[in-house]
């Protein structure tokens, strides 16, 4: 069975870092790139970002594209998704997500890793 | 990069309703856009892939049409767990937006 299981609900500062992960299983991992998705509370969808864990090929969107980083750590089918420092804004569910190709739909989805931002 | 609009982003409608959900991309995506479902509380679910493929184990009441930019997603007769929120998404090219959503409400 495929599964992405993700690491749990985080509550930071502002300016602190943080490291969250999503696990692969049931499937070979370094065939399927990971994408990571946002959604602010209340709010749509936002692809950030993906990883090709084969390779570590890294694309970003570009609204994303110096705010995070994207990794993958292919020996224990891990990828991850990062902040150096993180702002308020960044509060929201991150949800990662495997596709085949780069035109391939995302078809299964961790079940979310909620971030908080309080001061 | 490719916006993507849907229409309605709102709709109320009875169990056993026909309805479609309408998505428009900023310029032609080919075939590559994708439909979701998502509830309150859990990631969002692949419906159609391709604009026109069903992923599996998803019922035969959803049905996904449309190429170039126009896409539409068709629920053929509402079931109750079908209330939700839809997106459409575009895997043509990176970033691989979304639309802002449909929230499908019991009328």
């Amino acid at each position: 069975e495929v599964q992405l299981v993700q690491s749990g609900a985080e509550v930071k500062k502002p300016g602190e870092s943080l490291k969250i992960s999503c696990k692969g299983s049931g499937y070979s991992f370094t065939n399927y790139w990971i994408g990571w998705v946002r959604q602010m509370p209340g709010k749509g969808l936002e692809w950030m970002g993906t990883i090709y864990p084969g390779d570590s090929d890294t694309r970003y969107s570009p609204s994303f594209q110096g705010q995070v980083t994207i990794s993958a750590d292919k020996s224990i089918s891990t990828a991850y998704l990062q902040w150096s420092s993180l702002k308020a804004s960044d509060t929201a569910m991150y949800y990662c997500a495997r596709h085949e190709s780069l035109v391939g739909a995302p078809d299964y989805w961790g079940q979310g890793t909620l971030v908080t931002l309080s001061s | 990069d490719i916006q993507m609009t849907q229409s309605p982003s709102s709709l109320s409608a009875s169990v056993g309703d026909r309805v479609t959900i309408t998505c428009r991309a900023s310029q032609p995506i080919s075939s590559y856009l994708n439909w979701y479902q998502q509830k309150p509380g859990t990631p969002p679910k692949l419906l159609i892939y391709a604009a026109s493929s069903l992923q599996s184990g998803v019922p035969s009441r959803f049905s996904g049409s449309g190429s170039g930019a126009d896409f539409t997603l068709t629920i053929s007769s509402l079931q109750p767990e079908d209330f939700a929120t839809y997106y459409c998404q575009q895997s043509y090219t990176n970033p691989y937006t979304f639309g802002q959503g449909t929230k499908l409400e019991i009328k």
